[in-house]
Protein backbone atom coordinates (compact mmCIF):
# COMPACT_ATOMS: atom_id res chain seq x y z
CA UNK A 1 0.00 0.00 0.00
CA UNK A 2 1.15 3.24 -0.83
CA UNK A 3 1.81 5.55 1.78
CA UNK A 4 3.61 9.43 2.98
CA UNK A 5 4.41 9.46 5.92
CA UNK A 6 5.87 13.50 7.88
CA UNK A 7 7.04 14.58 10.87
CA UNK A 8 7.34 15.69 13.24
CA UNK A 9 3.34 16.63 12.98
CA UNK A 10 4.52 19.91 14.70
CA UNK A 11 7.49 22.13 15.05
CA UNK A 12 8.56 25.31 16.62
CA UNK A 13 11.71 27.54 16.17
CA UNK A 14 13.33 30.36 17.15
CA UNK A 15 13.89 32.76 14.25
CA UNK A 16 16.82 31.76 12.86
CA UNK A 17 17.19 28.27 14.16
CA UNK A 18 17.51 26.30 11.32
CA UNK A 19 15.98 22.63 11.14
CA UNK A 20 14.35 19.93 8.96
CA UNK A 21 11.34 18.36 8.13
CA UNK A 22 10.94 14.51 6.68
CA UNK A 23 9.06 13.16 4.38
CA UNK A 24 9.12 8.81 3.99
CA UNK A 25 7.37 7.37 1.62
CA UNK A 26 6.66 3.51 0.39
CA UNK A 27 4.93 4.02 -3.00
CA UNK A 28 5.65 1.43 -6.09
CA UNK A 29 5.99 3.56 -9.30
CA UNK A 30 7.33 6.89 -7.67
CA UNK A 31 7.02 9.32 -10.86
CA UNK A 32 7.93 12.72 -8.61
CA UNK A 33 7.78 14.33 -4.65
CA UNK A 34 6.44 17.15 -4.66
CA UNK A 35 6.75 19.93 -1.40
CA UNK A 36 3.66 22.32 -0.90
CA UNK A 37 3.17 25.54 1.61
CA UNK A 38 -0.28 25.92 2.73
CA UNK A 39 -0.99 29.08 4.80
CA UNK A 40 -4.59 28.84 6.83
CA UNK A 41 -7.70 28.35 4.88
CA UNK A 42 -5.83 28.70 1.95
CA UNK A 43 -4.96 26.05 -0.71
CA UNK A 44 -1.14 24.12 -1.16
CA UNK A 45 1.13 26.30 -3.26
CA UNK A 46 3.85 24.24 -4.84
CA UNK A 47 7.28 24.70 -4.00
CA UNK A 48 9.56 22.24 -5.36
CA UNK A 49 9.51 18.92 -7.45
CA UNK A 50 12.26 16.38 -7.21
CA UNK A 51 12.28 13.34 -9.56
CA UNK A 52 15.74 11.49 -8.56
CA UNK A 53 17.55 10.14 -5.52
CA UNK A 54 20.15 12.66 -5.40
CA UNK A 55 18.52 15.44 -6.30
CA UNK A 56 18.77 18.66 -4.75
CA UNK A 57 16.18 22.17 -4.78
CA UNK A 58 16.68 25.35 -3.27
CA UNK A 59 14.72 28.36 -3.28
CA UNK A 60 15.50 31.07 -0.83
CA UNK A 61 15.66 29.53 2.87
CA UNK A 62 14.31 26.27 1.57
CA UNK A 63 16.15 23.55 -0.01
CA UNK A 64 14.65 19.81 -0.72
CA UNK A 65 16.62 16.79 -0.84
CA UNK A 66 15.48 13.38 -1.93
CA UNK A 67 16.86 9.61 -1.26
CA UNK A 68 15.14 6.46 -2.23
CA UNK A 69 12.81 6.64 1.00
CA UNK A 70 12.78 10.59 2.14
CA UNK A 71 12.89 13.40 1.08
CA UNK A 72 14.19 16.31 3.94
CA UNK A 73 13.02 20.18 3.68
CA UNK A 74 15.59 21.87 5.27
CA UNK A 75 14.90 25.47 6.57
CA UNK A 76 17.53 27.78 7.12
CA UNK A 77 17.49 31.28 9.55
CA UNK A 78 13.58 30.62 9.29
CA UNK A 79 11.92 33.89 9.72
CA UNK A 80 8.06 34.54 11.20
CA UNK A 81 6.62 34.44 7.38
CA UNK A 82 7.63 30.87 7.53
CA UNK A 83 5.17 29.86 9.37
CA UNK A 84 3.02 27.43 7.58
CA UNK A 85 2.05 23.94 7.42
CA UNK A 86 4.36 21.71 4.28
CA UNK A 87 3.25 19.49 2.93
CA UNK A 88 5.18 16.34 0.74
CA UNK A 89 2.91 14.40 -1.92
CA UNK A 90 4.50 11.93 -4.40
CA UNK A 91 3.25 11.11 -7.91
CA UNK A 92 2.93 8.05 -8.69
CA UNK A 93 1.67 5.69 -12.19
CA UNK A 94 -1.47 6.94 -13.48
CA UNK A 95 -0.65 10.72 -12.33
CA UNK A 96 -2.63 9.74 -9.01
CA UNK A 97 -1.01 12.25 -6.34
CA UNK A 98 -1.17 10.58 -2.55
CA UNK A 99 -0.24 13.57 -0.18
CA UNK A 100 1.05 13.46 3.86
CA UNK A 101 -0.45 15.15 6.68
CA UNK A 102 2.14 17.63 7.11
CA UNK A 103 4.64 19.21 9.53
CA UNK A 104 2.87 22.73 10.98
CA UNK A 105 5.74 25.21 11.59
CA UNK A 106 6.19 27.99 13.47
CA UNK A 107 8.37 30.32 13.61
CA UNK A 108 8.97 32.56 16.61
CA UNK A 109 10.52 35.89 16.44
CA UNK B 1 -8.99 30.31 -16.61
CA UNK B 2 -6.01 31.19 -14.91
CA UNK B 3 -6.30 29.46 -11.66
CA UNK B 4 -8.44 26.25 -10.41
CA UNK B 5 -12.14 27.39 -9.43
CA UNK B 6 -14.10 26.08 -7.10
CA UNK B 7 -17.49 26.87 -6.59
CA UNK B 8 -19.15 27.56 -4.17
CA UNK B 9 -16.89 28.88 -1.63
CA UNK B 10 -18.77 27.66 1.36
CA UNK B 11 -22.09 25.51 1.65
CA UNK B 12 -24.32 25.16 4.34
CA UNK B 13 -26.63 22.31 3.84
CA UNK B 14 -29.41 20.04 5.93
CA UNK B 15 -28.53 16.72 6.36
CA UNK B 16 -30.19 14.33 3.57
CA UNK B 17 -30.11 16.33 1.25
CA UNK B 18 -27.78 16.39 -1.92
CA UNK B 19 -24.53 18.23 -3.03
CA UNK B 20 -22.98 19.54 -5.77
CA UNK B 21 -19.37 20.94 -5.83
CA UNK B 22 -17.92 22.14 -8.78
CA UNK B 23 -14.44 22.50 -9.91
CA UNK B 24 -12.75 24.16 -12.94
CA UNK B 25 -9.73 23.25 -13.69
CA UNK B 26 -7.01 25.13 -15.43
CA UNK B 27 -7.34 25.47 -19.35
CA UNK B 28 -6.01 22.73 -21.02
CA UNK B 29 -4.74 20.61 -17.53
CA UNK B 30 -5.68 16.86 -18.22
CA UNK B 31 -5.83 15.54 -14.83
CA UNK B 32 -8.30 16.68 -12.39
CA UNK B 33 -7.71 15.83 -8.55
CA UNK B 34 -10.66 15.79 -5.76
CA UNK B 35 -9.65 15.54 -2.11
CA UNK B 36 -11.35 16.35 1.34
CA UNK B 37 -9.24 17.45 4.08
CA UNK B 38 -9.56 18.06 7.64
CA UNK B 39 -8.92 20.46 9.88
CA UNK B 40 -4.94 20.18 10.61
CA UNK B 41 -4.83 17.07 8.37
CA UNK B 42 -2.70 17.06 5.05
CA UNK B 43 -5.47 16.53 1.71
CA UNK B 44 -6.98 12.93 1.52
CA UNK B 45 -8.02 11.19 -1.90
CA UNK B 46 -10.69 10.98 -3.22
CA UNK B 47 -10.94 10.68 -7.00
CA UNK B 48 -9.18 11.60 -10.24
CA UNK B 49 -9.40 11.81 -13.66
CA UNK B 50 -7.05 11.98 -16.59
CA UNK B 51 -9.45 13.80 -19.58
CA UNK B 52 -12.94 12.74 -18.73
CA UNK B 53 -12.01 9.46 -17.76
CA UNK B 54 -12.23 8.76 -13.98
CA UNK B 55 -8.91 6.52 -13.31
CA UNK B 56 -9.44 5.65 -9.49
CA UNK B 57 -12.46 6.42 -7.45
CA UNK B 58 -10.72 4.17 -4.75
CA UNK B 59 -10.95 7.04 -2.23
CA UNK B 60 -14.46 7.81 -2.58
CA UNK B 61 -15.64 7.19 0.98
CA UNK B 62 -18.89 5.25 0.26
CA UNK B 63 -21.47 5.20 -2.76
CA UNK B 64 -22.94 8.50 -1.71
CA UNK B 65 -19.96 9.43 -3.12
CA UNK B 66 -19.85 10.22 -7.06
CA UNK B 67 -18.04 12.88 -9.56
CA UNK B 68 -17.88 13.14 -12.69
CA UNK B 69 -16.28 15.10 -15.39
CA UNK B 70 -18.43 14.55 -18.86
CA UNK B 71 -16.03 17.17 -21.27
CA UNK B 72 -12.61 16.55 -20.02
CA UNK B 73 -12.60 20.16 -18.15
CA UNK B 74 -15.61 21.25 -15.53
CA UNK B 75 -16.22 18.54 -12.84
CA UNK B 76 -18.56 17.99 -10.29
CA UNK B 77 -18.32 16.10 -6.91
CA UNK B 78 -21.63 14.98 -5.53
CA UNK B 79 -22.90 14.12 -2.37
CA UNK B 80 -26.06 12.33 -1.98
CA UNK B 81 -27.97 12.08 1.33
CA UNK B 82 -25.40 14.07 3.73
CA UNK B 83 -24.60 13.01 6.79
CA UNK B 84 -23.02 15.53 9.34
CA UNK B 85 -19.67 13.20 8.75
CA UNK B 86 -19.59 14.70 5.61
CA UNK B 87 -18.82 18.46 7.08
CA UNK B 88 -14.94 18.89 5.66
CA UNK B 89 -12.96 21.23 3.00
CA UNK B 90 -13.28 19.83 -0.35
CA UNK B 91 -10.31 20.53 -2.38
CA UNK B 92 -9.71 20.19 -6.13
CA UNK B 93 -6.54 20.35 -7.97
CA UNK B 94 -5.47 20.18 -11.55
CA UNK B 95 -2.64 19.13 -13.48
CA UNK B 96 -0.89 18.66 -16.73
CA UNK B 97 -0.80 14.74 -17.28
CA UNK B 98 2.03 12.68 -18.77
CA UNK B 99 5.26 15.63 -18.16
CA UNK B 100 4.93 15.31 -14.15
CA UNK B 101 4.09 18.64 -13.38
CA UNK B 102 2.34 19.67 -10.21
CA UNK B 103 -0.77 20.27 -9.35
CA UNK B 104 -2.33 23.47 -8.64
CA UNK B 105 -5.24 23.88 -5.91
CA UNK B 106 -8.23 26.08 -6.25
CA UNK B 107 -9.76 27.49 -2.91
CA UNK B 108 -12.03 25.09 -2.01
CA UNK B 109 -15.26 24.46 -1.02
CA UNK B 110 -16.32 24.52 2.83
CA UNK B 111 -19.22 22.18 3.07
CA UNK B 112 -21.28 22.08 6.55
CA UNK B 113 -23.92 19.94 7.12
CA UNK B 114 -26.07 20.90 9.85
Amino acid sequence: EDQVTQSPEALRLQEGESSSLNCSYTVSGLRGLFWYRQDPGKGPEFLFTLYSAGEEKEKERLKATLTKKESFLHITAPKPEDSATYLCAVLVAGNQFYFGTGTSLTVIP
Amino acid sequence: GAGVSQSPRYKVTKRGQDVALRCDPISGHVSLYWYRQALGQGPEFLTYFNYEAQQDKSGLPNDRFSAERPEGSISTLTIQRTEQRDSAMYRCASSLAGSNTEAFFGQGTRLTVV
